[in-house]
């Protein structure tokens, strides 16, 4: 059964930091993984997906990496605005076609 | 013009009652999903249909029962209502099955009294 799971679970910073969110994953056969942000009371944004045999996802100030043999993923959050702050979401899509989500982590970017 | 597309996105009910959530998509997608994003924001995945046909089905009561009139569309019935039903459920939609990125709708916030 996979099991994701996301470190730290809430992280304070001050604008204009750099930071990296973690995610692990037990079982390595996946299709991918996607990592998502969440605003309170609001659905869930895609934010980068990366297929099983890449390596890593770039798009702006975000970067995605993906190791699959030791079952880890970062994303990788430059110059952090107020704006960045939500829940980020880590989801492994794996062999039984399930995205299972890690239980996330806060941001709060303080101006 | 929304992706995807839930209705109503709040739902306050009765123990007992039977309600149902709409989810419709216009990305053209094959395969479309519901989740349950329960009081600890955990998201866990109940449902998912390829092209009108039923492809996963987690452990759920079977009080809550999907409905896939086409590929656009993918509603969830839930028949009994119980307190323990109180959550947000989330509508997500992917091109196919194995690869792609799931895109999500808002969500409908169901709250059983």
């Amino acid at each position: 059964k996979q099991e994701v799971t996301q470190i730290p679970a809430a992280l304070s910073v001050p604008e204009g930091e750099n930071l990296v969110l973690n995610c692990s994953f037990t079982d390595s056969a996946i299709y991918n993984l996607q990592w998502f942000r969440q605003d309170p009371g609001k659905g869930l944004t895609s934010l980068l997906l990366i297929q099983s045999s890449q390596r890593e996802q770039t798009s702006g100030r975000l970067n995605a990496s993906l190791d699959k043999s030791s079952g880890r993923s970062t994303l990788y959050i430059a110059a952090s605005q107020p704006g960045d702050s939500a829940t980020y979401l880590c989801a492994v899509r794996g062999s039984n076609y399930k995205l299972t989500f890690g239980k996330g982590t806060l941001l709060t970017v303080n101006p | 013009d929304t992706a995807v597309s839930q209705t109503p996105k709040y739902l306050v009910t009765q123990m007992g009652n039977d309600k149902s959530i709409k989810c419709e998509q216009n990305l053209g997608h094959d395969t479309m999903y519901w989740y349950k994003q329960d009081s600890k924001k955990f998201l866990k995945i109940m449902f998912s249909y390829n092209n009108k046909e039923l492809i996963i089905n987690e452990t759920v009561p079977n009080r809550f029962s999907p409905k896939s009139p086409d590929k656009a569309h993918l509603n969830l019935h839930i028949n009994s209502l119980e307190l323990g039903d109180s959550a947000v459920y989330f509508c997500a939609s992917s091109q196919a099955t194995s690869g792609g990125a799931q895109y999500f709708g808002a969500g409908t916030r169901l709250s059983v009294l």
